[in-house]
C-alpha cells in the first residue's frame, strides 16, 4: 500500500496571505487528486491530475502534479475565510488494475483568519 | 440533488449490538466504496463494490461485511460493534473504470460511536 505524505499538517493564518500544501509519495500515480472536506460533511472533489508536469487552476486555487507523477502540492493566493476546511490529496497507483481505489494522505487542516 | 446519501447521520451502540449503514447513489455509477474517517489517519477504505452483486475487501475490512444486492445501493453491517469502531463512516461512488479514477462523490457520513 503506498504512503502519501501531505505536508504542514496545520495551517493557520490571516487572511490575503498565500500557502501551498505538500502531497509526496516514493511511489508513481496514475493519478491524484485533490478534495476539500468542511466540518459535518464528506469531502468534495477540486481537481484530477493525470500528466506529469501538469497544472491546474481553479480561481485562486493552483494545483501542480510532479514530473515524476509522485507529488503534488495546491497553492491558494489571497486565502480567504471561506477557504478553511480540511484539504486531502488521494491518489490511484500506477499500474496494474486499481479499481478506482484510492489512497488518501491524513490531511491539512488550514484555518483564514479575518 | 443528485448524489449519495447516508443514513443515518448519527448512532450510539453498545458494544456487542449490531447495526447496518444504507448508501444510496442515483448517478448510475457502478463502483461503490465504504471509508472511515479516523483522526491523524485520514481515510481508510473497508470494502469496495465494482458492480451489482461485487464485493470485495479494502485496506481495514475486519469486523465489516457489506452487500450490493442492487446496483444503487451499498450496505455496511457491524455484526458485533466494538469501541475501536468508533469513527465517521463515509460511502463514496465513482465513475471509473479498472486502471483510473474520476473523482468520488460521498455522501455527508455516519457519525458512530460505540460505548
Amino acid at each position: 500500500t503506498q504512503l502519501l505524505e501531505q505536508s504542514p499538517q496545520f495551517l493557520s493564518i490571516q487572511e490575503g496571505e498565500n500557502l501551498t500544501v505538500y502531497c509526496n509519495s516514493s511511489s508513481v500515480f496514475s493519478s491524484l487528486q485533490w478534495y476539500r472536506q468542511e466540518p459535518g460533511e464528506g469531502p468534495v472533489l477540486l481537481v484530477t491530475v493525470v500528466t506529469g508536469g501538469e497544472v491546474k487552476k481553479l480561481k485562486r486555487l493552483t494545483f501542480q502534479f510532479g514530473d515524476a507523477r509522485k507529488d503534488s502540492s495546491l497553492h491558494i493566493t489571497a486565502a480567504q475565510p471561506g477557504d478553511t476546511g480540511l484539504y486531502l490529496c488521494a491518489a490511484v497507483n500506477a499500474g496494474g488494475t486499481s479499481y478506482g481505489k484510492l489512497t488518501f494522505g491524513q490531511g491539512t487542516i488550514l484555518t483564514v483568519h479575518p | 440533488n443528485a448524489g449519495v446519501t447516508q443514513t443515518p447521520k448519527f448512532r450510539v451502540l453498545k458494544t456487542g449490538q449490531s447495526m447496518t449503514l444504507l448508501c444510496a447513489q442515483d448517478m448510475n455509477h457502478e463502483y461503490m466504496y465504504w471509508y472511515r474517517q479516523d483522526p491523524g489517519m485520514g481515510l481508510r477504505l473497508i470494502h469496495y463494490s465494482v458492480g451489482e452483486g461485487t464485493t470485495a475487501k479494502g485496506e481495514v475490512p475486519d469486523g465489516y461485511n457489506v452487500s450490493r444486492l442492487k446496483k444503487q445501493n451499498f450496505l455496511l453491517g457491524l455484526e458485533s460493534a466494538a469501541p475501536s469502531q468508533t469513527s465517521v463512516y463515509f460511502c463514496a461512488s465513482s465513475y471509473t473504470n479498472r486502471v483510473r479514477s474520476y473523482g468520488y462523490t460521498f455522501g455527508s457520513g455516519t457519525r458512530l460511536t460505540v460505548v
